[in-house]
C-alpha cells in the first residue's frame, strides 16, 4: 500500500517550453501532497505543500508563477515548469500524506537544454 | 528554529557488519520521526516511523531505530548490513500542524565494502 507515481521519470526539453510532472497516489486518497526539489548530493528542498481544492503554499524564494501547482483531486497534483530554462534542470520529487507520513514518488529528472 | 541533524555524511561498513546511523533533532515537543532511505536516482522509500508509545520501532529491510527523548536522538540500526543496503539515508521529524511539513536532515551516504 501506499505507492506514489511519477510521470514522466524523466524529461528533456527546450529552453522556454514549460513541462508538467504528475503526481499521483495509487492506493490512498491525499489531502496534501509536496514537491520537493533535490541537487545532486544534497538533501531535498521542500517547494511547495499542494492541498487539494485550494492554492498551493510556496516556500519561501520558490517563484509561484514559474511553478505552477495543481490539486486537481485527492489523487494527482501537478507541477508545471513554465519557460523552463537550464537553471530549472533537476531531480523533482512528489510526497502524498496518508496517515500522517509522507510517501514519495520516483522523482522526475528534468533536463532544459 | 526546529533542525535535524544526521553528523555523519559518509559510512562505510563491511557486508556483515552492523549499522549505526544517527539522528538528533532540536529539542521541543516529541515530533513524529522518520527514516527514509534513496537509492541512486529514486524516490525515498519509507524504512520506519514512530509516533507514540514502544522507543524501538522495526522497520522494514531488517532496520530498527531507537527513540531517545533525552537525547532529542532517534537512531537507525541494523545489525548485519547487506550490499543493497548502500544507499543515502535521511532522518526526517513532523512537528506536527496542519501542514505535516517534513524537515530533513542532510542524509548519510552508506557505503558497503564486501
Amino acid at each position: 500500500g501506499a505507492v506514489v507515481s511519477q510521470h514522466p521519470s524523466w524529461v528533456i526539453c527546450k529552453s522556454g517550453t514549460s513541462v508538467k510532472i504528475e503526481c499521483r497516489s495509487l492506493d490512498f486518497q491525499a489531502t496534501t501532497m509536496f514537491w520537493y526539489r533535490q541537487f545532486p548530493k544534497q538533501s531535498l528542498m521542500l517547494m511547495a505543500t499542494s492541498n487539494e481544492g485550494s492554492k498551493a503554499t510556496y516556500e519561501q524564494g520558490v517563484e509561484k508563477d514559474k511553478f505552477l501547482i495543481n490539486h486537481a483531486s485527492l489523487t494527482l497534483s501537478t507541477l508545471t515548469v513554465t519557460s523552463a530554462h537550464p537553471e530549472d534542470s533537476s531531480f523533482y520529487i512528489c510526497s502524498a500524506t496518508g496517515q500522517e507520513t509522507q510517501y514519495f514518488g520516483p522523482g522526475t529528472r528534468l533536463l532544459v537544454l | 528554529a526546529q533542525s535535524v541533524t544526521q553528523p555523519d555524511i559518509h559510512i562505510t561498513v563491511s557486508e556483515g557488519a552492523s549499522l549505526e546511523l544517527r539522528c538528533n533533532y532540536s529539542y521541543g515537543a516529541t515530533p513524529y520521526l522518520f527514516w527514509y532511505v534513496q537509492s541512486p536516482g529514486q524516490g525515498l522509500q519509507l524504512l520506519l516511523k514512530y509516533f507514540s508509545g514502544d522507543t524501538l520501532v522495526q522497520g522494514i529491510k531488517g532496520f530498527e531505530a531507537e527513540f531517545k527523548r533525552s537525547q532529542s536522538s532517534f537512531n537507525l540500526r541494523k545489525p548485519s548490513v547487506h550490499w543493497s543496503d548502500a544507499a543515502e539515508y535521511f532522518c526526517a521529524v513532523n512537528y506536527g500542524g496542519a501542514t505535516n511539513k517534513l524537515i530533513f536532515g542532510t542524509g548519510t551516504l552508506l557505503a558497503v565494502q564486501p
